[in-house]
C-alpha cells in the first residue's frame, strides 16, 4: 500500500513564525503535492513538484514556499506565519502524470495548523 | 473557467438506506473523473476514477456513474452503513494537465444515522 506521512497531526505556532510541514511517501512517486483544506472552499492547490528540485507554483502560492530534494519528501514551508495561514494542510503524491492520465492522488493524514 | 459543482451540500439519512450524490463539471477537455471520501480529520481516500470512456464504475457499496455529453456524475451508495458518514469529494482532470491540475468540488458531506 502506498503511504504518505506527514511530520504533525496538530500545530500551533505563533504569528511570524517560520513554520515547516514535511511529508514524506515511500512509493517512489515522481509527484509530489501540497493542499490547503478550508471549509467551504475546498482542496485547493499552494505548490507541487514533478522531479526533485523542480517546483511549480499551484492556485495560492503566496506566503509559501516549498523544498524538494530527495524524490521521497516535499516540504512546504510558511516564512513568516500568519493567522490567515490557520487551515488543514494535507499533502498527496503520484506516479508522473502524461496527457490526461488518470493517475491516482494519495493522500496523507493531514496537518492541522493553527496559527496564533 | 474549470469549475465543479455538488449537490447537495449536505445529507442525512438512515442507516441501511441508498443515496445519490450528483457532481457537475464544466472542465474541459475532459480527461478523468474521481470521487474520493473524507473521514472528518483526514486525508482524502480514492473511491473511483473513471476515464472518458467509462459510464459506470463500482467499488463495493459505491457506484459512480459518468455521462460526459451533459458533463454529470453520480455517485450512489447502496445500503448505507454508519461508516459511510464522511464527505464526498469529486475531482475532475483535463487532458493534457498530466495527474496534477485537478479541480476540486466543495464536497457533500453526508451523515449516516442509526
Amino acid at each position: 500500500d502506498v503511504k504518505v506521512t506527514q511530520s504533525s497531526r496538530y500545530l500551533v505556532k505563533r504569528t511570524g513564525e517560520k513554520v515547516f510541514l514535511e511529508c514524506v511517501q515511500d512509493m517512489d512517486h515522481e509527484n509530489m503535492f501540497w493542499y490547503r483544506q478550508d471549509p467551504g472552499l475546498g482542496l485547493r492547490l499552494i505548490y507541487f513538484s514533478y522531479d526533485v528540485k523542480m517546483k511549480e507554483k499551484g492556485d495560492i502560492p503566496e506566503g509559501y514556499s516549498v523544498s524538494r530534494e530527495k524524490k521521497e519528501r516535499f516540504s512546504l514551508i510558511l516564512e513568516s506565519a500568519s493567522t490567515n495561514q490557520t487551515s488543514m494542510y494535507l499533502c498527496a503524491s503520484s506516479l508522473y502524470g502524461g496527457s490526461g492520465s488518470p493517475y491516482e492522488q494519495y493522500f496523507g493524514p493531514g496537518t492541522r495548523l493553527t496559527v496564533t | 473557467k474549470n469549475q465543479v459543482e455538488q449537490s447537495p451540500q449536505s445529507l442525512i439519512i438512515l442507516e441501511g438506506k441508498n443515496c445519490t450524490l450528483q457532481c457537475n463539471y464544466t472542465v474541459s477537455p475532459f480527461s478523468n473523473l474521481r470521487w474520493y471520501k473524507q473521514d472528518t480529520g483526514r486525508g482524502p481516500v480514492s473511491l473511483t476514477i473513471m476515464t472518458f470512456s467509462e459510464n459506470t464504475k463500482s467499488n463495493g457499496r459505491y457506484t459512480a456513474t459518468l455521462d460526459a455529453d451533459t458533463k454529470q456524475s453520480s455517485l450512489h451508495i447502496t445500503a448505507s452503513q454508519l461508516s459511510d458518514s464522511a464527505s464526498y469529494i469529486c475531482v475532475v482532470s483535463a487532458t493534457g494537465a498530466g495527474s496534477y491540475q485537478l479541480t476540486f468540488g466543495k464536497g457533500t458531506k453526508l451523515s449516516v444515522i442509526p
